[in-house]
């Protein structure tokens, strides 16, 4: 079965620290990898998406994201915080059996940003 | 254009009762989908349309969901009889077809309170 683990539920971090944020995935094939965020109020917004090729890759506000096939892994990064990025984040995998754009979703980390 | 809009944002309302969600799109994109998400939970799908066609329902929750998009514009979810343990925050997203339907535009969803 597929599934998208987000190990930490929550994470405080302070302004200016670097940030990571872990996702693992079980999927039979290679799936499309994704990291929305969500501030309260809003809805999603995607911040970088893995299809192929280079396996880091950038995203909006400053974020990165390294896929690893061995350890079916795609861990979101970004090395300087702002208070602004306190959020929650979502890792999400597109399912590349299916053509219509199904997603399995991570439970979400919490982040908040210490002054 | 402004994006993914849903209303209402807030419904209170009293078990037993219906409630009806829309959802107004992204103007060209002709994919349109529906999920829901509990508390400390990601996003899980519910259904979605290519255009005015429903090509995916069977994850809706029961045979009170249910949902249209009668002119391929605009969509409305609708769950009958409502229970306590339909309250959560019903987000719709959408997106353009091929490998662009992983590229999900979310709107800001309605909060669903039952009482």
């Amino acid at each position: 079965a597929q599934s998208v683990t987000q190990p930490d539920i929550h994470i405080t971090v302070s302004e200016g620290a670097s940030l990571e944020l872990r996702c693992n995935y079980s999927y039979g094939a290679t799936p499309y990898l994704f990291w929305y965020v969500q501030s309260p109020g809003q809805g999603l917004q995607l911040l970088l998406k893995y299809f192929s090729g280079d396996t880091l890759v950038q995203g909006i506000k400053g974020f990165e994201a390294e896929f690893k096939r061995s350890q079916s892994s795609f861990n979101l990064r970004k090395p300087s915080v702002h208070w602004s990025d306190a959020a929650e984040y979502f890792c999400a995998v597109g399912m590349t059996t299916d053509s219509w754009g199904k997603f399995q979703f991570g439970a979400g980390t919490q982040v908040v940003v210490t002054p | 254009d402004t994006g993914v809009s849903q209303n209402p944002r807030h419904k209170i309302t009293k078990r037993g009762q219906n409630v009806t969600f829309r959802c107004d799109p992204i103007s060209e994109h002709n994919r349109l989908y529906w999920y829901r998400q509990t508390l400390g939970q990601g996003p899980e799908f519910l259904t979605y349309f290519q255009n005015e066609a429903q090509l995916e329902k069977s994850r809706l929750l029961s045979d009170r969901f249910s949902a249209e998009r009668p002119k391929g514009s605009f969509s409305t979810l609708e769950i009958q009889r409502t229970e306590q343990g339909d309250s959560a925050m019903y987000l719709c997203a959408s997106s353009l077809g091929g490998a662009a339907s992983y590229e999900q535009y979310f709107g800001p969803g309605t909060r669903l309170t039952v009482t």
